[in-house]
């Protein structure tokens, strides 16, 4: 079975410090994936997806960006965090079955102070 | 641009009664994805029922089924015997295509289960 994980659960970081968030997905080849950001008590905000190792679709420009070094593999980065880049990241992926839908991976929720 | 609505909030269900969640879209394709997504307070999303637009026929999945009026672009989620652990954010989604890699999400319902 298909498992997705994201590292770290928790993240406190200052305002201009850098970010790396990482997400895997174990079980599949070939996923398409996802980053969303979700603000709290909103919805989820599209921030870039992957249909394959280092291609990455950016929906809203911003002060992120995402890189697939592997096919399992996807970074959320940021050089220099703003106090609006707080928030809950949920990191998703789909298969070729595309109808299926997307599945999440437990999150990771960044503080920028 | 595809945009999709819920318009209730919150809503609240007392335990093994019936509730309906409310979801609209607008969209201008006639090939597209509609799904629901369970948020817990572990704030995991958890995919809760899917329906393509194609199909005519409600999905159903144990105790969640929809209410998909194509015409009206209407997608409701009722859950029936509801359950504590129903108690979440609940999000309606909508996607255009069999490929398409952009899903649009609505604001979410809270629902609140009451014993």
């Amino acid at each position: 079975s298909q498992t997705i994980h994201q590292w770290p659960a928790t993240l406190v970081q200052p305002v201009g410090s850098p970010l790396s968030l990482e997400c895997t997905v174990e079980g599949t080849s070939n996923p398409n994936l996802y980053w969303y950001r979700q603000a709290a008590g909103r919805g989820l905000q599209l921030l870039f997806y992957s249909v394959g190792i280092g291609q990455i679709s950016s929906e809203v420009p911003q002060n992120l960006s995402a890189s697939r070094p592997q096919d399992r593999q996807f970074i959320l980065s940021s050089k220099k965090l703003l106090l609006s880049d707080s928030g809950f990241y949920l990191c998703a992926w789909r298969g070729l079955a595309g109808g299926r839908g997307q599945f999440f991976g437990p999150g990771t929720r960044l503080t920028v102070l | 641009a595809q945009t999709v609505t819920q318009s209730q909030p919150e809503m609240s269900v007392q335990e093994a009664e019936t509730v309906t969640l409310s979801c609209t879209y607008d969209t201008s394709e006639s090939d597209y994805y509609l799904f629901w997504y369970k948020q817990p307070p572990s704030r995991q999303m958890i995919l809760v029922i899917r329906q393509e637009a194609y199909k005519q026929q409600n999905a159903t999945e144990n105790r969640f089924s929809v209410n998909f009026q194509k015409a009206a672009k209407s997608f409701s989620l009722k859950i029936s015997d509801s359950q504590l652990g129903d108690a979440a954010m609940y999000f309606c989604a909508y996607r255009s295509g069999f490929y398409n890699n952009d899903m649009r999400f609505g604001a979410g319902t809270r629902l609140t289960v009451k014993p």
